[in-house]
C-alpha cells in the first residue's frame, strides 16, 4: 500500500513565523502535490512537482513556496504565516496520469 | 475554465440508497474520480471511471457518467453508518497529465 506521511497532524504558529510542512511518500512516485482544504471550497491546489527540483504553481500559490530536493519528500513553506493561512493542508503523490494518494493532513492554525 | 460542482449536504436513512451528484465543465476530461474523506483523515480513492465508459459497478458502489450533460453520480446501495463522510468528485483534464480538479465535497449523513 502507498504511504504518504505528513510530519504533523496539528500545528499552531504565530503570525509572521516561517512554517515548514513536510510530506514523504514511499512509492517512488514522480508527482507530488500540496492542497489546502477549507469548508465549502473543497480542495485547492497550491503547488505540485513532477520531478526532483521541478515545481509548478497551482491555483493559489501566493504566500507559499515549495521544495523538492529528493524524490520522496515535498515540503510546503509559508515564508511569513498569516491568519488567512489557517487551514487543513493535504499532501498527495501519484505516478503520472494515475489517481492521487493522500496523507492524513496537517491542520495548521495561525494566531 | 475547469470547474467541478457538488451539493454540500445529503442526508439519507440507514439502509436506503444514497446518490451523490456532480457536474463538471471540461468536456475533455479523461478520468473522473470519487474520493471519500472520513473525519480527521485524508482522502481515500473510492472508485474512478474512464471518460469513454457510461457505468462502473463495484460492490455497493455504482458510478454513472453522462458525458453529454457532463454529469457524474455515485450511488451507494444499502447505506450504512460507516458511509458517513465527505465525498469528493474530481476530474483529470486531458490538457494536464498531472492536475486533478476537485469539487467542494458532499457531506453525507446517515439517519437511523
Amino acid at each position: 500500500d502507498v504511504k504518504v506521511t505528513q510530519s504533523s497532524r496539528y500545528l499552531v504558529k504565530r503570525t509572521g513565523e516561517k512554517v515548514f510542512l513536510e510530506c514523504v511518500q514511499d512509492m517512488d512516485h514522480e508527482n507530488m502535490f500540496w492542497y489546502r482544504q477549507d469548508p465549502g471550497l473543497g480542495l485547492r491546489l497550491i503547488y505540485f512537482s513532477y520531478d526532483v527540483k521541478m515545481k509548478e504553481k497551482g491555483d493559489i500559490p501566493e504566500g507559499y513556496s515549495v521544495s523538492r530536493e529528493k524524490k520522496e519528500r515535498f515540503s510546503l513553506i509559508l515564508e511569513s504565516a498569516s491568519t488567512n493561512q489557517t487551514s487543513m493542508y493535504l499532501c498527495a503523490s501519484s505516478p503520472p496520469g494515475s489517481p492521487l494518494h493522500f496523507g492524513n493532513g496537517t491542520r495548521l492554525t495561525v494566531t | 475554465g475547469e470547474d467541478v460542482e457538488q451539493s454540500l449536504f445529503l442526508s439519507v436513512r440507514e439502509g436506503d440508497s444514497s446518490v451523490i451528484n456532480c457536474t463538471y465543465t471540461d468536456s475533455s476530461s479523461t478520468y473522473l474520480y470519487w474520493y471519500k474523506q472520513e473525519p480527521g483523515a485524508g482522502l481515500q480513492l473510492l472508485t474512478y471511471i474512464f471518460s469513454n465508459m457510461d457505468m462502473k459497478q463495484d460492490q455497493r458502489l455504482t458510478v454513472l457518467l453522462n458525458k453529454k450533460d457532463k454529469h457524474l453520480s455515485l450511488r451507494i446501495a444499502d447505506t450504512q453508518t460507516g458511509d458517513s463522510a465527505i465525498y469528493f468528485c474530481a476530474e483529470r483534464p486531458y490538457s494536464s497529465a498531472s492536475k486533478i480538479i476537485f469539487g467542494s465535497g458532499t457531506r453525507l449523513s446517515i439517519r437511523p
